[in-house]
């Protein structure tokens, strides 16, 4: 079972209020990601980062920042929530440092189900 | 364009019946083949990976194969049970970059019926 934590799990939020989303991993992973997910549809990365201080944007553009202080902590925040914004958020982590190919799984938290009134 | 396409959409059996779950891609150049199972408000959780040269690969009533020739998938589940209802999900992984990026399908979302 993986230990990776996401908090909270649900969130209603009214327009324009700052958000933080919360992802904290304790198996010592390098890599860590976050991903946006609607209904019916595959994951997109929208944020990953190879270790401390260390991030980069995915493939789906989001106005959201993501921050990489601790090993074990990837928090993402948004500035001012919007209703566009409404989605599934996933973390993941998975083993191995920058300069390796990916072939480790990825682990991924319970998510965080946004909804922006 | 790097795709994964998954067929059927949804699926409805009843239980104990076997089932079997599609994968098409076109990811290139290919590294691995993951499928996650994601249960209803989890996140998803590998199930196999199978790499170029691997045909099939088990894991308990779970049998993954592979023909990298086609570049086609199946994941199938034999005797199902209820908890087996959940969201499968086809990820391809590109050797193309040290990240080692992921292309997911949408998955199949499985119901098993008493």
């Amino acid at each position: 079972e993986a230990d990776i934590y996401q908090t909270p799990r649900y969130l209603v939020i009214g327009t324009g209020k700052k958000i933080t989303l919360e992802c904290s991993q304790t198996m010592g992973h390098d890599k860590m990601y976050w991903y946006q997910q609607d209904p019916g549809m595959e994951l997109h990365l929208i944020h990953y980062s190879y270790g401390v201080n260390s991030t980069e944007k995915g493939d789906l553009s989001s106005e959201s920042t993501v921050s990489r202080i601790r090993t074990e902590h990837f928090p993402l925040t948004l500035e001012s929530a919007r209703p566009s914004h409404t989605s599934q958020y996933l973390c993941a982590s998975s083993e191995g440092r920058e300069g390796e190919v990916g072939n480790q799984p990825q682990h991924f938290g319970d998510g965080t189900r946004l909804s922006i009134l | 364009k790097n795709q994964v396409e998954q067929s059927p959409q949804s699926l409805i059996i009843l239980e104990g019946k076997n089932c079997t779950l599609q994968c098409n891609y076109t990811v290139s150049p290919f590294s691995n083949l993951r499928w996650y199972k994601q249960d209803t408000g989890r996140g998803p959780v590998s199930l196999t990976i199978m790499t170029f040269s691997e045909n099939t690969k088990s894991n308990g009533r779970y049998t993954a194969t592979l023909d990298a020739d086609t570049k086609q998938s199946s994941l199938h589940i034999t005797a199902s049970q209820l908890s087996d209802s959940a969201s499968y999900i086809c990820v391809v992984s590109d050797r193309g970059s040290t990240l080692g990026r992921l292309y997911f399908g949408r998955g199949t979302q499985l119901t098993v019926w008493p």
